[in-house]
């Protein structure tokens, strides 16, 4: 138990689908994190929450759309993505500073 | 920005000798540092931080890092591998991005660890 928990734990969506990643953290953290992880690339950091307002957008394609209703969730709204999409999308949690990072296990996404 | 570079994509090692994952920092003042472990379809776990205390980090499972400012390295060792340290493990830099963001953390690209009985 991570006290960092994502779901679903698998997605398969078409190009034209609406779906979203859910993740939910018990840790009491005040930012919350959506990580991309991709083959062969690093992880590369999506948005940054801190005290639910979003913080850092890292020129993440308007398809992904993050939500943070309060601190301990965090969605990542998906809209017509394509095949390269397709990822381990990876959600984080932390106290404000520079500190560690507490991740969920992921949601994989293939885009057919 | 803060940066990180593995220097290895690959290593190895036979069940019971020594790991050395290495790692480079790029940082424009003092760094924290991190290793991080992904096992097969698992999430990252924490295995040791650096933060400007102690320079030999101790970490989780017999792991340990030493920080050398001298060589901008943050290898990570371990006396014996096991079986169950087969992984991915990640070399990590916290990075202050801006007053409002503060931080985040930037990624190596990653060692992927074998371990041969």
């Amino acid at each position: 138990e991570t006290g960092v928990t994502q779901t679903p734990r698998h997605l398969v969506m078409g190009m034209t689908n609406k779906k979203s990643l859910k993740c939910e953290q018990h840790l009491g953290h005040n930012a919350m994190y959506w990580y991309k992880q991709s083959a062969k690339k690093p992880l590369e950091l999506m948005f940054v929450y801190s005290l639910e307002e979003r913080v850092e957008n890292n020129s993440v394609p308007s398809r992904f759309s993050p939500e943070c209703p309060n601190s301990s969730h965090l969605f990542l709204h998906l809209h017509t993505l394509q095949p390269e999409d397709s990822a381990l999308y990876l959600c984080a949690s932390s106290q404000a500073g520079p500190g560690e990072l507490f991740f969920g296990e992921g949601s994989r996404l293939t885009v057919l | 920005a803060q940066s990180v570079t593995q220097l290895d994509s690959h290593v190895s090692v036979s069940e019971g000798t020594p790991v050395l994952l290495r790692c480079n920092y790029s940082s424009s003042y003092s760094p924290s540092l991190f290793w991080y472990v992904q096992h097969p379809n698992k999430g990252l776990q924490l295995l040791l931080k650096y933060t400007s205390a102690a320079t030999l980090v101790k970490g989780i499972n017999g792991f340990e890092a030493e920080f050398k400012k001298s060589e901008t390295s943050f290898h990570l060792t371990k006396p014996s591998a096991h079986m169950s340290d087969a992984a991915e493990y990640f070399c990590v830099v916290s990075d202050f991005l801006n007053s409002n963001s503060g931080y985040a953390l930037n990624f190596g690209k990653g060692t992927s660890l074998l371990v041969t009985p």
